[in-house]
């Protein structure tokens, strides 16, 4: 069985500073791709960046990184340098080698302080 | 440009009506998805297709139905038999394959409520 788990349901930070959005994941699966996606308040899911399973390296993208560690089963994100735009909700997602089904979290809602 | 639409952004049916979601891509993309959010919640899926004609049913498929005779589109129908239909529904789609890193690709969402 598939399952993502996002333990935090709402997160404050400082404007300017990182902050750090937990993942957990549990997969029957040897390969898999982790997957998270920002959700303003209008509704639509954007996607941010992923990490493969069999990645060497921790996926970065701009000011996102994932901290990727495999034996632990957990994928969190990580924004530096906090804008008031991060303002959000944000999921955790993962895919499977077997079949095309997507399994989120129950996401964090993230509060940017200016 | 290539995406996802969905119409209506905004919807009200009365208590007993069926409605339908549209959701078009041109991305080319075989897989098309549907998922419910409900507030404060995370995202369930209701059904997904993988190529045309063929669907499969999500976690939450009771009250909903839907077609894939184009590639291109995947209707969701709300049926009367939903007893809890308002929530927010988006379409999402993906590049099948059996790589496990394509990401899906997101419509903006309806908003269906029932009064």
């Amino acid at each position: 069985a598939q399952k993502i788990t996002q333990t935090q349901p709402g997160m404050f930070v400082q404007e300017k500073e990182a902050v750090t959005l937990d993942c957990t994941y549990d997969t029957s699966d040897p390969s898999y791709g982790l997957f998270w996606y920002k959700q303003p308040s209008s509704g639509e899911m954007i996607f941010l960046i992923y990490q493969g399973s069999y990645d060497q390296q921790n996926a970065t993208e701009g000011r996102y990184s994932l901290n990727f560690q495999k034996a632990r089963k957990s994928a969190n994100l990580v924004i530096s340098a906090s804008q008031l735009g991060d303002s959000a909700m944000y999921f955790c997602a993962m895919r499977g080698l077997t079949g095309n089904q997507f399994y989120f979290g129950t996401g964090t809602s993230l509060t940017v302080i200016p | 440009d290539g995406g996802i639409t969905q119409s209506p952004k905004y919807l009200f049916r009365k208590e007993g009506q069926n409605v339908t979601l549209s959701c078009e891509q041109n991305l080319n993309h075989d897989a098309m998805y549907w998922y419910r959010q409900d507030p404060g919640q995370g995202l369930r899926l209701i059904y997904y297709s993988q190529i045309v004609n063929d669907f499969q049913k999500g976690d939450i498929a009771e009250g909903y139905s839907v077609s894939r005779e184009k590639k291109e589109s995947f209707p969701l129908t709300v049926t009367s038999a939903q007893k809890n239909p308002t929530a927010f529904y988006l379409c999402a789609s993906m590049s099948s394959g059996r790589s496990p890193y394509n990401e899906q690709f997101f419509g903006p969402g309806t908003r269906l409520t029932v009064l």
